[in-house]
């Protein structure tokens, strides 16, 4: 079957380094999305990785491994707006294939 | 407008009314989506249009029902809901050619039924 597998919840402290994992398991594979979602908000675009390595952009970096069906969120600096929640969705064979992560809610200490 | 907007932002609804939610977005892509959140599971694909037609239906109940009459207009009609349809509603858009640059999402319907 297809699923992603990310943690329910993680909390981190102000100014800290946090890693967000996210396994998953497709038939095909087109890249996977990181998203963000505050309460009560729309999900937002974070990131996209279809080949291996770490794309970095700002405070926020995401790593793909395509051979271990392995990605990660990496937030550095982190600051309380940070806190929300972080989905993971890889890419299937179509544009339509989005199979998302029940998300990884952060909450961020001060 | 920019983006994707969604209304009502809020609808509580009884198990025997009918409602419909809107869609619109103002970006210019040619496929809709609609989703359903509920709390601590994935995101469920409910309804893809591709330029304006029906490309997925992820075995929905009928008692919801999409419609599309242009691209940048989606619906989604709603009768006889069940308390279980309790949920966030997300509308979003992408352009077909372009899908890694993602899904844009509006901010949703936040849907009771009593």
């Amino acid at each position: 079957g297809q699923n992603i597998d990310q943690p329910t919840e993680m909390t981190a402290t102000e100014g800290a380094i946090v890693q967000i994992n996210c396994t998953y398991q497709t038939s095909g594979f087109n890249g996977l999305f990181w998203y963000q979602q505050h309460a009560g908000e729309a999900p937002t675009f974070l990131s996209y990785n279809v080949l291996d390595g770490l794309e970095e952009k700002g405070r926020f970096s995401s790593f793909l491994s395509r051979s271990k069906g392995y990605s990660y969120l990496l937030l550095k600096e982190l600051q309380m707006k940070d806190s929300a929640s972080y989905l993971c969705a890889a890419l299937g064979d179509s544009n339509y294939q989005l199979i998302w992560g029940a998300g990884t809610k952060l909450i961020i200490k001060p | 407008e920019t983006g994707v907007t969604q209304t009502p932002r809020h609808l509580v609804m009884g198990m025997t009314n009918k409602k419909s939610l809107k869609c619109e977005q103002h970006l210019g892509h040619n496929a809709m989506y609609w989703y359903k959140q509920s709390a601590k599971k994935p995101l469920e694909l409910m309804f893809v249009y591709s330029l304006e037609e029906r490309v997925e239906n992820n075995s929905v109940p009928s008692r919801f029902s999409p419609e599309c009459p242009n691209s940048s207009h989606l619906f989604l009609h709603l009768h006889t809901l069940q308390p279980e349809d309790s949920a966030l509603y997300l509308c979003a858009s992408s352009q077909e050619d372009q899908g890694t640059y993602g899904y844009t999402f509006g901010s949703g319907t936040r849907l009771t039924v009593v």
